[in-house]
């Protein structure tokens, strides 16, 4: 069974500079979640979707980031414009969803550095 | 505020030995426990999760919850080399709902 992909895996930008990150889950899974992990800290939540329905967005920086799940498979997530403080990994994973508990997978990540 | 809580380290435990790692939530209504393994350099994966009625054992790995002080702990018996990586504990349920609430993980080395 194939994993999360993600691509790119590094991306080095200047501030105020765009950038987009892509995830494809893993085939079947109804829930794909982004999160941003600075080192030295745990995942943040950044968004959740279900299939191609945003869950939750409550902790994502709206006048800059964006995701979208066009089609409830792959999904981008955009930062523009960045800032020094968005330097960190970002973190795909997709779970089955529905009822009970479901394991989240994780994809490789990107690691993004803003100078 | 919801929170989980846990110790950064380095914890340092000879090989062989018994790994204790703890998690402290702040959600009395968290109904769901998760630990995930966070080598250096990679994704987190799934060691195991426990519901709020009962402890869990799979192979060397134990997840032990104590409701009254909300914290839940991760054993870890006869730890190896491989075992060294950082430990993160997520909690599900409560006010949190359906999200994942994540601790900052603990570093645990094993010295051979």
């Amino acid at each position: 069974e194939a994993g999360v992909a993600q691509s790119p895996r590094y991306k080095i930008i200047e501030k105020r500079q765009s950038v987009a990150f892509w995830c494809n889950p893993i085939s079947g899974h109804a829930t794909l979640y982004w999160y941003q992990q600075i080192l030295g800290q745990g995942p943040k939540l950044l968004i959740q979707f279900q299939n191609n329905g945003v869950v939750d967005d409550s902790q994502l920086p709206k006048d800059r980031f964006s995701a979208e799940r066009l089609k409830g498979v792959d999904s981008t997530l955009k930062i523009q414009p960045a800032k020094l403080e968005d330097s960190a990994v970002y973190l795909c994973a997709s779970s089955l969803g529905g009822a009970g508990e479901n394991e989240q997978f994780f994809g490789p990540g990107t690691r993004l550095t803003v100078l | 505020q919801k929170e989980v809580e846990q110790n950064s380290g380095p914890l340092s435990v000879p090989e062989g030995a018994i790994a204790s790692l703890n998690c402290t939530y702040s959600d009395r209504g968290s109904q769901s426990f998760f630990w995930y393994r966070q080598y250096s350099g990679k994704s987190p994966e799934l060691i195991m999760f426990i519901y709020s009625n009962g402890d869990k054992e799979d192979g060397r790995f134990t997840a032990q919850l104590n409701k009254a002080s909300q914290y839940v702990s991760l054993l870890i018996r006869d730890s190896q080399p491989s075992d060294s990586a950082t430990y993160l504990c997520a909690v599900k349920g409560g006010f949190s709902n359906y999200q994942l609430i994540w601790g900052a993980g603990t570093k645990l080395i094993i010295k051979p």
